[in-house]
């Protein structure tokens, strides 16, 4: 069975601050997809990133960062010099093929104070 | 691009009242839909998930059924709501874009009272 972890439920920082979002997950698969979505008040789902299980490479994209380690099957978000606009939810997810249902973590709900 | 709508917005109704959601995806054919179902301060729960015109997967025996009469609709329903069904009801498209990847709807507020 596939399993999210997102164990941070709430963290609050300071504008300007970095910040990460810790995810772990649990898979039998060899094979297999990790996304990012941030939900923002507004609650719609906005897709951030998707990484297979084959590419461990850090990506980064503006001020986003994620770092995936299958080694610690980790795949965890970091947020850098964070905005106001960075408040939101944000899900990670599984699955083992790209056509399959997502498996989501609980989310954490991210909070930048000005 | 692809957009995927889904209506009404918002949605106050009685229990024991019927229930009609409606998500529809534009640019692209044949995609995977999914119904996703999201809670007061919560995660999201897979409800179902369709492969093609027909094809419904359902994921939790509920007082929910789920239809695809066209390729690119996907609709909720139910004959008789509970409380329990009030969340935050998001629909979902599988898009390739490169890379297949869910994209989601802006989602349909539901309140049973």
């Amino acid at each position: 069975a596939q399993k999210v972890t997102q164990a941070q439920t709430e963290i609050s920082v300071v504008e300007k601050e970095d910040v990460t979002l810790d995810c772990v997950y649990e898979t039998r698969d060899t094979t297999y997809y990790l996304f990012w979505y941030k939900q923002p008040p507004s609650g719609e789902l906005v897709f951030l990133i998707r990484r297979n299980s084959f590419d461990e490479q850090n990506e980064i994209s503006g001020r986003y960062s994620w770092n995936f380690q299958k080694s610690t099957s980790s795949f965890n978000f970091t947020i850098t010099a964070s905005q106001v606009v960075d408040s939101a939810v944000y899900f990670c997810a599984l699955t083992f093929s790209g056509n399959t249902p997502l498996v989501f973590g609980k989310g954490t709900r991210l909070s930048v104070i000005a | 691009s692809q957009t995927i709508h889904q209506w009404p917005a918002t949605l106050v109704q009685p229990v024991g009242s019927p229930l009609s959601l409606e998500c529809t995806v534009e640019g692209t054919s044949n995609p995977n839909l999914y119904w996703y179902r999201q809670a007061a301060g919560r995660g999201l729960q897979l409800l179902f998930y369709s492969v093609g015109i027909g094809q419904i997967s359902s994921e939790v025996p509920q007082n929910l059924s789920a239809s695809r009469p066209q390729d690119r609709q996907f609709i909720l329903s139910s004959k008789k709501l509970l409380l329990s069904d009030s969340g935050f009801y998001l629909c979902a498209g599988l898009i390739f874009s490169g890379e297949e990847t869910q994209y989601f709807g802006p989602g349909t507020r539901l309140l049973v009272l």
